[in-house]
């Protein structure tokens, strides 16, 4: 079955960078799209980011674009999420999810279990 | 940017009894293609999102025939015809016919 293991969060300092990972199994990875989801704690969900399943496009929400770097590895089956200089309101569990088809397109029809990055001095 | 708004945002249910959760976009979901590219999410207490429905009306896979979805264009609706406790959660109208995809603020379901 499909699954989706994302790593990489934790405590950080703000203006530090991190990068998560999200490593896919149970389907082929190099033919979907793929997107992070945000959730504040004890807030509702936000879309971060998706990128095509050869990575040729991508897209952002305005809020981290900049700042934040969506790619993918298809030779080993992982999508990354690189955030440079984190800011509070980054704090949030991110999840990835996947797309529908190579284009990112919805409905999102996988989730991880989300991983927890809090900034904080 | 679509704006999406959900209302109630909390809901308390009698189990058993029918439950509606509505959900307005800022602009038409309606694809020349005829779908409306509307999704529901329900995220259950301690768990992550899943897909209920899909292009406003398709359960997605596993989903009980209790819940239904409804709507075209900006307005939308998703129902569940007899609240069951394991339908507890946060419900989410989603649109994806453009980035940035955007949520609707979440219906808390709760059993009365």
């Amino acid at each position: 079955q499909v699954q989706l293991v994302e790593s990489g969060g934790g405590a950080v300092p703000p203006g530090r960078p991190l990068r998560l990972s999200c490593a896919s199994s149970g389907f082929t990875f190099s033919n979907y799209g793929m997107h992070w989801v945000r959730q504040a704690p004890g807030k509702g969900l936000e879309w971060v980011a998706c990128i095509w399943a050869d990575g040729t496009n991508k897209y952002y929400i305005d809020s981290v674009k900049g700042r934040f770097t969506i790619s993918r590895d298809n030779s080993k089956n992982t999508l990354y999420l690189q955030i440079n200089s984190l800011f509070a309101e980054d704090t949030a569990i991110y999840y990835c999810a996947r797309g529908t088809g190579p284009y990112a397109s919805g409905p999102l029809g996988d989730w991880g279990q989300g991983t927890l990055v809090t900034v904080s001095s | 940017d679509i704006v999406m708004t959900q209302y109630p945002l909390s809901l308390p249910v009698n189990p058993g009894e029918p439950a509606s959760i509505s959900c307005r976009s800022s602009q038409s979901l309606l694809h020349s293609n005829g779908y409306n590219y509307l999704d529901w999410y329900v995220q259950k207490p301690g768990q992550s999102p899943q897909l209920l429905i899909n292009k406003n009306s398709n359960r997605a896979c596993g989903v009980p025939d209790r819940f239904s979805g409804s709507g075209s264009g900006t307005d939308f609706t998703l129902k569940i015809s007899r609240v069951e406790a394991e339908d507890v959660g946060v419900y989410y109208c989603v649109q994806v016919l453009q980035t940035p995809i955007t949520f609707g603020q979440g219906t808390r379901l709760e059993i009365k």
